[in-house]
């Protein structure tokens, strides 16, 4: 069965103290690794899609990164405003553009 | 473009009620998708729609119906309400091309008591 696991479950910040969460899936024919961002009451809003081990994408105080087996959304300097649940999704081969969640990654960044 | 969007934001149901969620998209995407939400869960997929007319079960299917008559429209119907479909229900959509990351409605949060 095609799995995702996040890690942490929550994690604690203080600004500018830079951190990274984790996702690991199964290896069975990956299509591609999405991160989202969501805030409490919102839907999840997309951030990166990495599709081949090694690819990195960068945006403001975030870099997704993907290897074999597992993907790190790095937070660099981060603030308050980053607080957020980050959510990451796979897609595997045969699954017709389905996305499974991992249980998310609940981040406070602290003044 | 107003992306996803769903109606209505929150509703409370009685037991052995039925209703309908309504989402929409004028991204003109062909894929749509529903799912649940449940606290400290992940997205748990509903069912799916590849184009109008072609729907198919999700993960967790039973309780729910769709429909897809056009490429914009993808309501849910639940019959028979029962405690355990109390959740946040998201409905997103996604491209045909290569790049199929799914972009998310702002959800209804559905009680059933």
């Amino acid at each position: 069965e095609d799995q995702v696991t996040q890690s942490p479950e929550a994690l604690r910040l203080q600004e500018g103290e830079s951190s990274s969460l984790n996702c690991s899936y199964t290896v069975s024919g990956l299509r591609g690794l999405f991160w989202y961002r969501q805030d409490p009451g919102k839907g999840p809003e997309f951030l990166f899609t990495l599709y081949s081990a090694g690819e990195e994408k960068e945006k403001e105080r975030l870099k997704a990164t993907l290897t074999k087996k597992e993907s790190f959304l790095h937070i660099t300097a981060p603030k308050p405003e980053d607080s957020a649940t980050y959510l990451c999704a796979a897609s595997f081969s045969g699954s017709a553009r389905q996305l499974t969640f991992g249980s998310g990654t609940q981040l406070t960044v602290l003044p | 473009n107003a992306g996803v969007t769903q109606t209505p934001k929150f509703r409370i149901l009685k037991i052995g009620q039925s209703m309908t969620l309504q989402c929409a998209q004028d991204m003109n995407h062909n894929y749509m998708y529903w799912y649940r939400q449940d606290p400290g869960m992940g997205l748990k997929l509903i069912y799916y729609s590849v184009g109008a007319g072609i729907t198919d079960k999700g993960e967790v299917p039973n309780g729910y119906n769709v429909s897809r008559s056009t490429t914009e429209d993808f309501p849910l119907r639940l019959e028979l309400a029962a405690p355990s479909q109390t959740s946040v229900y998201f409905c997103a959509s996604s491209y045909t091309g290569t790049s199929y990351e799914q972009y998310f409605g702002p959800g209804t949060r559905l009680t059933v008591t």
